[in-house]
């Protein structure tokens, strides 16, 4: 059963506009989340991330948004960049600062920002 | 010069052959890790190792080993590869939090 969901494989953004990518969990137990970015023929890099303590964490074009109650979090580029078109994988962590091996990753989606 | 590098970056196989997937970090991390993604299915983890005398399974273990030689390598084998081990591999390492740095891949295709 997957704990980490990425409903959408795919979103297209006007350049300018703001990408909103969402992300679902089930496991209550997720203290931690990251996203991760990643461009074709590169391995994925760390992007930005929240703990549950927070609602918000904002880091220049790049703001995550956590709702504990509703277990949604969602990533917003404002504006998009061509540059910002990759993959993004969303993931979780029962617990802050105790590896990465209790990371659960999403399936990833695929932004597209188009001129 | 990268700090996570893998190699080979791509490689095709047979199905039965004994395949090794090297992995080496300039980073000083004590954590490693090996993930694999397939389309659709996002990054699962392999195997990790916290020192190299720590070596533990992941979520998809079976038909993988591993061997940490050093702090700043660690490879990933196939014993006896099938054509479903067919993916893009992931080599990455850690400090003690959950943000990894990970290596640019090895595209594997077993035949």
């Amino acid at each position: 059963d997957q704990q980490v969901k990425q409903n959408s494989p795919s979103l297209s953004v006007q350049e300018g506009r703001i990408s909103i990518l969402n992300c679902d969990y089930t496991n209550s137990m997720f203290d931690y989340f990251l996203w991760y970015k990643k461009y074709p023929a590169e391995g994925p890099t760390f992007l930005i991330s929240i703990s549950s303590i927070k609602d918000k964490n904002e880091d220049g074009r790049f703001t995550v948004f956590l709702n504990k109650s509703a277990k949604h979090l969602s990533l917003h580029i404002v504006p998009s960049q061509p540059g910002d078109s990759a993959v993004y994988f969303c993931a979780a962590s029962p617990y802050s600062g105790g590896g990465a091996d209790g990371l659960t990753f999403g399936k990833g989606t695929h932004l597209i920002i188009q001129p | 010069d990268a700090d996570v590098t893998q190699t080979p970056r791509n490689r095709i196989t047979k199905t039965g052959k004994r395949i090794m997937l090297e992995c080496s970090q300039t980073k000083g991390h004590d954590r490693m890790y090996w993930y694999r993604q397939d389309p659709g299915l996002g990054l699962r983890l392999i195997y990790y190792s916290f020192d190299v005398k720590d070596i533990n399974k992941g979520e998809i273990s079976d038909g993988y080993s591993v061997s940490r030689q050093a702090q700043a390598k660690f490879s990933l084998s196939l014993e006896s590869a099938i054509p479903n081990q067919t993916a893009l591999y992931f080599c990455a390492t850690s400090d003690p939090n959950e943000k990894l740095f990970f290596g640019s891949g090895t595209q594997l295709s077993v035949l």
